[in-house]
């Protein structure tokens, strides 16, 4: 059963500290997604590559946050430094563009910044 | 800025009850979909419904969609314990090349 894994689950860290999140996407899917849900902000779409190379990353802080596809099993979310506003769940998405994108989310990491 | 929003924020009902949810958006879509989200976890899809369409079944949901008015509806029926989720509608725009907007969630309470 093909799956969207993300490390670590949980993440706590002091402020300041560089957080690096992974995702390993459904193999074979070309789009890949990175949220971030808050109670108060929701679901906001940070960031999404279509074989491998960034398409939208408008929704995500550029001074700390970066994201990459080194290979196309792997992508990661980094912030450096981290704030604890950044305290939030963030989740992993993969797809297979086409006639609409269905995702299929991993888990999530939830990370805490102290 | 948020395309999808649903209506109500939160819905509680008897178990064996209809559960009606609404989302509404603002810009021409080439889809919506549907997606739920037990607590604590990742969204999980429902059901894709495409700008030519205008309603669409799958098991014990119901969708319905309509461009003209920008809004669409995820009626369950015969609600169960296990129906217990947040729901959301997100948004795949026109001109967005597979950009996909959610919205704020309805949470659904079923009482046993």
């Amino acid at each position: 059963d093909a799956r969207v894994t993300q490390t670590p689950r949980h993440k706590v860290t002091e402020m300041g500290q560089e957080v690096t999140m992974r995702c390993q996407p459904i193999l074979g899917h070309n789009t890949v997604f990175w949220y971030r849900q808050t109670m108060m902000q929701g679901l906001e779409l940070l960031a999404y590559f279509r074989n491998r190379a960034p398409l939208d990353d408008s929704g995500m802080p550029k001074d700390r946050f970066s994201a990459e596809m080194p290979d196309a099993t792997l992508a990661t979310l980094k912030i450096q430094p981290s704030e604890p506003r950044d305290s939030a769940v963030y989740f992993c998405a993969s797809g297979l563009a086409g006639q609409g994108v269905t995702q299929y989310f991993g888990p999530g990491t939830r990370l805490l910044v102290l | 800025s948020q395309q999808g929003e649903e209506d109500p924020q939160a819905l509680s009902i008897q178990e064996g009850e209809n559960a009606t949810m609404n989302c509404s958006y603002k810009t021409s879509i080439n889809n919506l979909q549907w997606y739920r989200q037990n607590s604590g976890r990742g969204l999980v899809h429902l059901i894709l419904i495409r700008s030519n369409e205008r309603e669409k079944h799958s098991g014990r949901l119901r969708v319905t969609l309509d461009t003209s008015k920008k809004s669409s509806s995820l009626l369950i029926t015969a609600s169960r314990a296990a129906d217990t989720a947040s729901y959301f509608c997100a948004t795949e725009g026109r001109s967005s090349a597979s950009k996909i907007i959610f919205g704020s969630g309805t949470r659904l309470s079923i009482r046993p």
